[in-house]
Order: structure tokens, then C-alpha cells, then sequence
């Protein structure tokens, strides 16, 4: 198993444009999550999904969209980025609930000039 | 107030010696605790879950004071490969995951 994988890893982009963070998984989870992470704050859910066609927002929605077409991959879409959107971001999966333990992808850290 | 808080550290500790370190929680119907290990530039992993009755694993225990709303892990006979940053994770009102910003530990020779 390949557990949870993220692309790309690194990113730089302009103000202003847009790009999808990709993630899957292949332990037929169904809970996805996406969350960013920021210095000296803890992990931040961005949106979240409990099964295939449904998605939910969670802390920090703004600035993203997501889609859940199958149970393994879950894009994380930035539609015009900001340099607040700056960031690490993990995608993290997890059986059947968020209690259940949360597997991470490697990350993806995002510049945004 | 910050849902769970962490003092950030680091916490620099000789090797072979316990550390304890702890995490305070805001939603007093949460449920839920973990302790996450994330070593730097790397993904957060599980390191043990905190039940009522606390949690051992190995050199690692871990305990929940529901009274005066903290959480606690404890590291003896700490190694080296014990470096890194501890995150503390509890449940906001919604049941979504809150986690605190981390705590870093670095273990000297």
C-alpha cells in the first residue's frame, strides 16, 4: 500500500492563479480531510469529505474548493492564490471517522508571491 | 481562547532522561485525545491515543485529567530518534479535530 500520496510537493505560484493539490489513497478510507498548516498554529481543516460525493467546509474554507468523485482521491482546488495561502498542506485520511487514526499524506508546501 | 494549547518550547532534554510535557483543552465534552509525533519537514503520524484510564506504550504513557481539563504524555529513558514535535489533538464542539500547535522536544547526547 502506497498509503497517502500528495502532488506536487513543492509549488510556487502568482497572485492571482490557480491549481489543484492532488491526493489519494488506497486503503479505502472513507473520511478525507485536507488541512494547512502554519507556524506556531496547529493544523487547520480546510474542507473535509465523509465518503464519495460529499464534502464538507471546515475551519478555513475560503479560497478552496474540493470535489470527492471516488472514494480515493480527494483534489484540493485554490482557485485565484493569495499570498495568505501560503502554507504546508496535508491531506489525511482515516476508516470510518475522524477518531479513527489519521493518516498523512507527505505534504505539499505552497508559495505563493 | 486557543481550543488546545501547547507551550511550544523546546524542551531540551539530556538523553536518558523523562520529560512530560502538557496540553490544555477548552471543550470540556470532548471525548476524543491523541498525541501526534510530527518530525520536522515530515507528515504528522499517530503516537498513541489518551483514554480515561490513561495509556502506556513502551517508554511512552500518556494520561487525561478531565477535572482540570489537561492532557499529558510522559517520555522515559528518552533516545535521540526521540526529537521532534508533539501535537496534541482533542475535539471541538462540532466533533471536528482541534490540534494544538506542537511542542518540540530535542533530545541531546
Amino acid at each position: 500500500n502506497a498509503g497517502v500520496t500528495q502532488t506536487p510537493k513543492f509549488q510556487v505560484l502568482k497572485t492571482g492563479q490557480s491549481m489543484t493539490l492532488q491526493c489519494a489513497q488506497d486503503m479505502n478510507h472513507e473520511y478525507m480531510s485536507w488541512y494547512r498548516q502554519d507556524p506556531g498554529m496547529g493544523l487547520r481543516l480546510i474542507h473535509y469529505s465523509v465518503g464519495a460525493g460529499i464534502t464538507d467546509q471546515g475551519e478555513v474554507p475560503n479560497g478552496y474548493n474540493v470535489s470527492r468523485s471516488t472514494t480515493e482521491d480527494f483534489p484540493l482546488r485554490l482557485l485565484s492564490a493569495a499570498p495568505s495561502q501560503t502554507s504546508v498542506y496535508f491531506c489525511a485520511s482515516s476508516s470510518t471517522t475522524f477518531t479513527d487514526t489519521q493518516y498523512f499524506g507527505p505534504g505539499t508546501r505552497l508559495t505563493v508571491l | 481562547r486557543k481550543e488546545v494549547e501547547q507551550d511550544p518550547g523546546p524542551f531540551n532534554v539530556p538523553e536518558g532522561a523523562t520529560v512530560a510535557f502538557n496540553c490544555t483543552y477548552s471543550n470540556s465534552a470532548s471525548q476524543s485525545f491523541f498525541w501526534y509525533r510530527q518530525d520536522c519537514r515530515k507528515e504528522p503520524k499517530l503516537l498513541m491515543s489518551v483514554y480515561s484510564s490513561g495509556n502506556e506504550d513502551g517508554r511512552f504513557t500518556a494520561q487525561l485529567n478531565r477535572a482540570s481539563q489537561y492532557i499529558s504524555l510522559l517520555i522515559r529513558d528518552s533516545k535521540l530518534s526521540d526529537s521532534a514535535t508533539y501535537l496534541c489533538v482533542g475535539m471541538d464542539s462540532n466533533y471536528q479535530l482541534i490540534w494544538g500547535a506542537g511542542t518540540k522536544l530535542i533530545i541531546k547526547p
